[in-house]
């Protein structure tokens, strides 16, 4: 228990559907981000949020939507899928940004995209 | 931009043998070090990582790597494997203390046979 959960661990949606994931933390961490983990490649940095404003957007699909509305929050807005987004996504929290401060990874949402 | 290669997709080990896991970093100036594992269905779990100082880092769950700054590499070690050890392992670089960014290679597959 990383103090990071999200919900739903496992999402099957068709091309057409919105969804959406969500990550939660009771670490009191500032930061938090997503990773998008395909099969036998590296985890892909998606988006960072620090004190709840975007500070980074890896050139992501617009059919990727974040959200976070406080600090411990953060979504994934899903629409309009591809069957290549099927993927691990995993979400992340750290105390601040910078690379001296952990991340303490949840489970992560198996998304399968139909 | 830094990269990280881990040329090891799987090992398979023997449990109390020894386990030495390999990665190859690119980038310029001195990286910021980082070894991950993911047991199934969890997320990652930081094991050890390196900022500068003694190259050789000692992390959790009995686990040691070794920088080496000649080699660009940063090795993970551990002296005698428990079947525990079976899960994903992930060497990751990052460039600057102040950024959040970090490079992941595509993981080694730790199998421990009894």
């Amino acid at each position: 228990e990383t103090g990071v959960t999200q919900t739903p661990r496992h999402l099957v949606m068709g091309m057409t559907n919105k969804k959406s994931l969500k990550c939660e933390q009771h670490l009191g961490h500032n930061a938090m981000y997503w990773y998008k983990q395909s099969a036998k490649k590296p985890l892909e940095l998606m988006f960072v949020y620090s004190l709840e404003e975007r500070v980074e957007n890896n050139s992501v699909p617009s059919r990727f939507s974040p959200e976070c509305p406080n600090s411990s929050h953060l979504f994934l807005h899903l629409h309009t899928l591809q069957p290549e987004d099927s993927a691990l996504y995993l979400c992340a929290s750290s105390q601040d940004r910078g690379l001296w401060n952990e991340q303490f990874f949840g489970p992560g949402t198996r998304l399968t995209v139909l | 931009a830094q990269s990280v290669t881990q040329p090891d997709i799987h090992i398979t080990v023997s449990e109390g043998a020894s386990l030495e896991l390999r990665c190859n970093y690119s980038y310029g100036a001195t990286p910021y070090l980082f070894w991950y594992v993911q047991s199934p269905g969890q997320g990652l779990q930081l094991l050890l990582k390196y900022f500068s100082g003694d190259t050789l880092v000692q992390g959790i769950k009995g686990f040691e790597a070794e920088f080496k700054r000649s080699q660009s590499s940063f090795n993970l070690r551990k002296p005698s494997v428990h079947w525990s050890d079976a899960a994903e392992y992930f060497c990751a670089v990052g460039a600057q203390a102040n950024d959040y960014k970090l490079s992941f290679g595509a993981g080694t597959t730790v199998t421990v046979r009894a």
